[in-house]
């Protein structure tokens, strides 16, 4: 079993559309959680951090369930802009506060 | 300015040849990283410095060899190439995780990125 596990995708969704993606960890260790975003052929970029109770950033909210080791990114009113790849990160504080990023899950919204 | 940067964007080469990628960061961070992207776009650590320092060293072949000469370098050799290193290679950098502790915000800063291809 991978350690970070998320659905590959593609989501094909139109403009204004909402979407969520969601995410396994393996660790219960774990202690922080983060999502990334990697645009085509670019390198990945922090998006947001996912907090214990949940966060919001605009149009994005994280969401965190540490009973069943899974997190939660929704995108409200996609926008084309939206279209990348969202990448689930953990971080595990005894691993070396090394991170551990799962496979990504790629989102094209449409007009 | 660019904060994290790396050289040469693209490598095309034979299997068998020695390559090097370079990598230089202007963050003032003390921990910079290589990382591996494969075709199925999964990102893995190679390895992880702190000052110079080799912290992290994932199962890599012993063909690829990291050199930091100082904390803002963090290059990349790789001997004898073989087909199943073509992949994009990706330095970064942070602020010390290992200081920072719980405190550390988990931000890494990457460079663009380094296609190899190898035929």
């Amino acid at each position: 079993r991978k350690e970070v596990e998320q659905d590959p995708g593609p989501f094909n969704v139109p403009e204004g559309a909402t979407v969520a993606f969601n995410c396994t960890y393996s660790n219960s260790a774990s202690q922080s959680f983060f999502w990334y975003r990697q645009d085509c052929r670019k390198e990945p970029k922090l998006l947001m951090s996912v907090y214990s109770s949940g966060n919001e950033d605009g149009r994005f909210t994280a969401q965190l369930n540490r009973a069943s080791q899974y997190i939660s990114l929704l995108i409200r009113d996609s926008k084309l802009s939206d279209s990348a790849t969202y990448l689930c990160v953990v971080n595990s504080f005894n691993a070396g506060n090394m991170l551990t990023f799962g496979g990504g899950t790629r989102l094209m919204v449409k007009p | 300015d660019t904060a994290v940067s790396q050289t040469p964007k693209y490598l095309v080469t034979q299997m068998g040849n020695d390559k090097s990628i370079k990598c230089e960061q202007n963050l003032g961070h003390d921990t910079m990283y290589w990382y591996k992207q494969d075709s199925k776009k999964f990102l893995k650590i190679m390895f992880s410095y702190n000052n110079k320092e080799l912290i992290i060293n994932e199962t890599v072949p012993n063909r690829f060899s990291p050199k930091s000469p100082d904390k803002a370098h963090l290059n990349l050799h790789i001997n004898s190439l073989e087909l199943g290193d073509s992949a994009v290679y990706f330095c970064a950098s942070s602020q010390d995780p290992m200081a920072l502790g719980v405190l550390w915000a988990g931000e890494l800063f990457f460079g663009e990125g380094s296609r190899l291809t190898v035929l």
